[in-house]
């Protein structure tokens, strides 16, 4: 157990509809990450947000959204799903706000249908 | 953006050899880290290195930054270490910190 929690492990939803994935940083870590593995894009970065604060923004598209809440841990946000959202969704945490290692969890499964 | 290339992108080696992956970039950089992904799709960090060299047991890492790239040696290779590793190298600009990944080298170490 790597310490950072990401539920749920697996979703399968239909287009169009809206899903919302959850991070539990591990206990101390102050900024939270997500990322996307999709098979046509490989590893992409998402969001980057430290001490509730957004923090860095990477390839996220406009129909995502993400926010850290007081207790730290962090929501992510799909609406208007396509079949190309389909992808592995990881979230990691550490310490700073920059530098250092990061620890991932075990990411969340998400099928669109 | 910045562009990362790893090499080789693919990688077989019998149980006990050794080998170099290489990640080379294109511009300077903040920040430079070293991932596996084993077979189950679980991300481990390796190495957090912006400059010089780390050792953790089996695995070192190797970054040269002036002349933009990084290494990670395995020695005596066992099974366990099969899966894809990836370098990813942080950039920070006046937007924030932005993240760029390899796309990775997939090794398979047989028995």
């Amino acid at each position: 157990d790597s310490g950072v929690t990401q539920t749920p492990k697996h979703l399968i939803t239909a287009t169009g509809q809206r899903v919302t994935l959850r991070c539990s940083p591990r206990s101390g870590d102050l900024s939270v990450y997500w990322y996307q593995q999709s098979l046509d894009q490989g590893l992409q970065f998402l969001i980057q947000y430290y001490n509730g604060e957004e923090r860095a923004k990477g390839n996220i598209l406009e129909r995502f959204s993400a926010q850290q809440f007081p207790d730290l841990h962090s929501e992510l946000n799909l609406s208007s799903l396509e079949l190309g959202d389909s992808a592995l969704y990881f979230c990691a945490s550490s310490v700073v706000a920059q530098g250092g290692g990061y620890t991932f969890g075990s990411g969340t499964r998400l099928t669109v249908v | 953006g910045i562009q990362v290339e790893q090499s080789p992108p693919d990688l077989i080696l019998q149980e006990g050899a050794n080998s170099t992956l290489r990640c080379n970039f294109s511009d300077s950089v903040n920040n430079l880290q070293w991932f596996h992904q084993n077979p189950w799709g679980q991300l481990i960090n390796l190495f957090y290195i912006p400059s010089g060299t780390k050792q953790n047991g089996r695995l070192s890492a190797t970054t040269v930054a002036t002349e933009r790239y990084s290494l990670l040696y395995i020695s005596s290779s066992q099974t366990t270490d099969s899966g894809v590793y990836f370098c990813a190298v942080v950039q920070a600009d006046n937007t924030g910190n932005q993240f760029y990944f390899g796309t990775g080298t997939s090794l398979t170490v047989i028995p």
